[in-house]
């Protein structure tokens, strides 16, 4: 299986701080996404990612939240205030096209105290 | 909206026993269906993908089916072993690209 790697692995803030998740791509894998979890929750998708421009987003994705390829290769996700309940594991994933399997990483742990 | 229900939420079984995990989805316009692995606090691992158009794939001890008309997918794993164990998801993709999942089915076999 691929290898799709995040940075960091915890992260620990304080409300109403910035942070930015990392995800390194897999070469030849154009579609990018991001997930999260909240602890006992179910697996929920955030946004879509091709081209350089988002192509989907679901409700949760609001004006606190953005993702960029800065330096065409790494994938970031900004939290821009954070608050008590963004709390929760976020998760990369990637695909070779809009239907083959997605590929997620380990994920980033956040924690917002 | 696409709902994903997945029965059992729990199953524990003895070691050596075939066993069948089930999920469902309220909306048959799906592009595929994908099942993944948990473990605690880990990432998910993708077990196997199915196509809209295909009835079933296989992958060593597991074979999952799809029968999208009636919005039913199940993973069957034979001869389950203790590293077995570990929450499995089911997920569908629809035309929006996104993965929709399910709560999961969490697995236990006993040695």
């Amino acid at each position: 299986e691929p290898e799709v790697t995040q940075t960091p692995s915890h992260q620990v803030t304080q409300m109403g701080q910035e942070v930015i998740l990392r995800c390194v791509p897999i070469s030849n894998h154009l579609y990018f996404y991001w997930y999260r979890q909240i602890l006992g929750q179910k697996v929920e998708f955030l946004v879509s990612f091709y081209n350089n421009e988002i192509s989907e987003k679901s409700e949760i994705f609001d004006d606190q939240f953005s993702v960029e390829r800065p330096d065409g290769s790494n994938f970031t996700l900004k939290i821009r205030s954070t608050k008590l309940e963004d709390s929760a594991m976020y998760f990369c994933a990637r695909s070779r096209t809009r239907t083959d399997t997605q590929y997620f990483g380990p994920g980033t742990r956040l924690t917002v105290l | 909206k696409q709902e994903v229900t997945q029965i059992p939420a729990a199953l524990s079984v003895p070691e050596g026993e075939n066993l069948v995990l089930n999920c469902s989805f309220t909306d048959s316009a799906i592009y595929n269906l994908q099942w993944f692995r948990q473990d605690p606090g880990k990432g998910l691992t993708s077990l196997l993908l199915i196509q809209s158009s295909q009835r079933e794939q296989t992958s060593g001890r597991l074979n999952a089916s799809l029968d999208k008309s009636s919005g039913r997918s199940t993973l069957y794993i034979a001869a389950s072993q203790p590293g077995d164990s570990a929450t499995y998801l089911c997920a569908v993709v629809t035309g929006a690209q996104k993965l929709v999942f399910g709560q999961g089915t969490r697995l236990t076999i006993n040695p």
